[in-house]
């Protein structure tokens, strides 16, 4: 089955720096990668998130990048605020089938005012 | 459009103990999703419902674990006898989700706290 690695487990940066969250993927199949950030006591919810046909995506602060090649692909926020820090989570899946992601173990952001 | 909704949201029972927890799905949604969240991993799947069938119950440890989605809308998770490791987020989630029709978005609950002492 799929296996997916997520760097770092905690992060740590002040108000207005980047954060980089990175994850890697076992099976080559995988086509789909979303990403959930989850607040403290609260539900997951979903971001961001990119299929295999395309390398980049932009979503205003944030932004995800997929290297098929490497079986890598990582999180880009810019311009940090407290209120992003939280748990983000990555996953992969394969689309169109039975559609079962597998999670990263998650990434707990901490922004600095 | 309401959420997942989840019941209890916290619960304390001892080893050995039982305890049953309910999910309604967004309305629509035919895939159902429970996933266990123990404190600083990420959610791993138990067990996938299309309709009321399963997908997917590779992960689920049958022998304590049950799950069932009778009417193919509402489910419940029952775990029987609990043990310590049992203690996590039990997470549902839901989408609406058709075979072959690609990815949609997957809608978490709140989750359903559990503690086994």
């Amino acid at each position: 089955g799929e296996n997916v690695e997520q760097h770092p487990s905690t992060l740590s940066v002040q108000e207005g720096d980047s954060a980089v969250i990175k994850c890697t993927y076992s099976d080559s199949a995988s086509n789909y990668f979303p990403w959930y950030k989850q607040e403290l006591g609260k539900r997951p919810q979903l971001i961001i998130d990119i299929r295999s046909n395309v390398g980049e995506k932009k979503d205003q602060r944030i932004a995800v990048t997929l290297n098929k090649t490497a079986k890598h692909f990582s999180l880009h926020i810019t311009e940090t605020q407290p209120e992003d820090s939280a748990v983000y989570f990555c996953a992969a899946s394969l689309s169109g089938g039975s559609y079962i992601p597998t999670f990263g173990r998650g990434t707990s952001l901490i922004v600095h005012p | 459009e309401a959420g997942v909704a989840q019941s209890p949201r916290y619960k304390i029972i001892e080893k050995r103990q039982s305890v049953a927890f309910w999910c309604n799905p967004i309305s629509g949604h035919a895939t159902l999703y429970w996933y266990q969240q123990i404190l600083g991993q990420g959610p791993k799947l138990l067990i996938q419902f299309q309709n009321n069938g399963v997908v997917d119950d590779s992960q689920l440890p049958k022998d304590r674990f049950s799950a069932e989605r009778l009417k193919g809308v509402d489910s419940t998770l029952k775990i029987q006898p609990a043990k310590l490791e049992d203690s996590a987020v039990y997470l549902c989630a839901s989408s609406f989700h058709l075979q072959g029709a690609g990815v949609n978005t997957i809608y978490f609950g709140e989750g359903s706290w559990l503690t086994v002492v």
